[in-house]
């Protein structure tokens, strides 16, 4: 396993269409998160899954954003209508069950870029 | 509310030791982070602490953690220009492992000098 991925890692697109991105976490783990980089900025958490179940979201997560784990492995976020504002590096995490549930390894990152 | 503070930029001449600082307010925070960030790239865990300790020493880094004044700090030592990246400290409230939310601060530029 090479760690978490990302798909795709920059993606430029006009305002108003919708952009999707995916993330495949690190096999064992159960967890996965979503943040939000902005330029200058650390990350801004945007929402949780263990396994299949979104247990938490942000109030950054605009009734624009959704993000789905269907069958508990690969996540995916989309985003519709995109906005000049939404341009960020969207980062995907993810952590095992147990004693290493605290600690989260983040994926490379995908860079939106809305014209 | 929660909050993560750094000092924006550091630059250390390359085999000194680098310290940087970041505070925080949760005084319920449990475990404390440092990342690093390199230009392009996704953040790598370096190291963390939980909120029992005051100190971790991991190689050439070592974190000291003083809950009393709610600040957390990481040593390099014999810093090299591999070191010079971004910085970021970040905390997270529930051990549990129930919650997914870490809270970062902005960020520390490391500059290390030939």
């Amino acid at each position: 396993d090479t760690g978490v991925s990302q798909d795709p890692r920059h993606k430029i697109t006009k305002r108003g269409q919708n952009v999707t991105f995916r993330c495949d976490p690190i096999s064992e783990h159960n967890r996965l998160y979503w943040y939000r980089q902005t330029l200058g900025q650390g990350p801004e958490f945007l929402t949780y899954f263990q396994n299949e179940a979104q247990l938490e979201k942000s109030r950054l997560l605009s009734d624009r954003f959704s993000a789905e784990r269907p069958k508990g492995s690969f996540s995916t976020l989309e985003i519709q209508r995109t906005e000049q504002g939404d341009s960020a590096m969207y980062l995907c995490a993810s952590s095992p069950r147990g004693p290493g549930a605290n600690v989260l390894t983040f994926g490379a990152g995908s860079r939106l870029t809305v014209l | 509310g929660e909050d993560v503070e750094q000092s924006l930029f550091l630059s250390v001449r390359e085999g000194d030791s680098s310290v940087i600082n970041c505070t925080y307010t949760d005084s319920s925070s449990t475990y404390l982070y440092w990342y690093k960030q390199e230009p392009g790239a996704g953040l790598q865990l370096l190291t963390y602490i939980f909120s029992n300790m005051d100190m971790k020493q991991d190689q050439r880094l070592t974190v000291l953690l003083n809950k009393k004044d709610k600040h957390l700090s990481l040593r390099i030592a014999d810093t090299q220009t591999g070191d010079s990246a971004i910085y970021f400290c970040a905390e997270r409230t529930d051990g549990s492992g129930n919650t997914g939310n870490l809270i970062f601060g902005q960020g520390t530029t490391l500059q290390v000098k030939p």
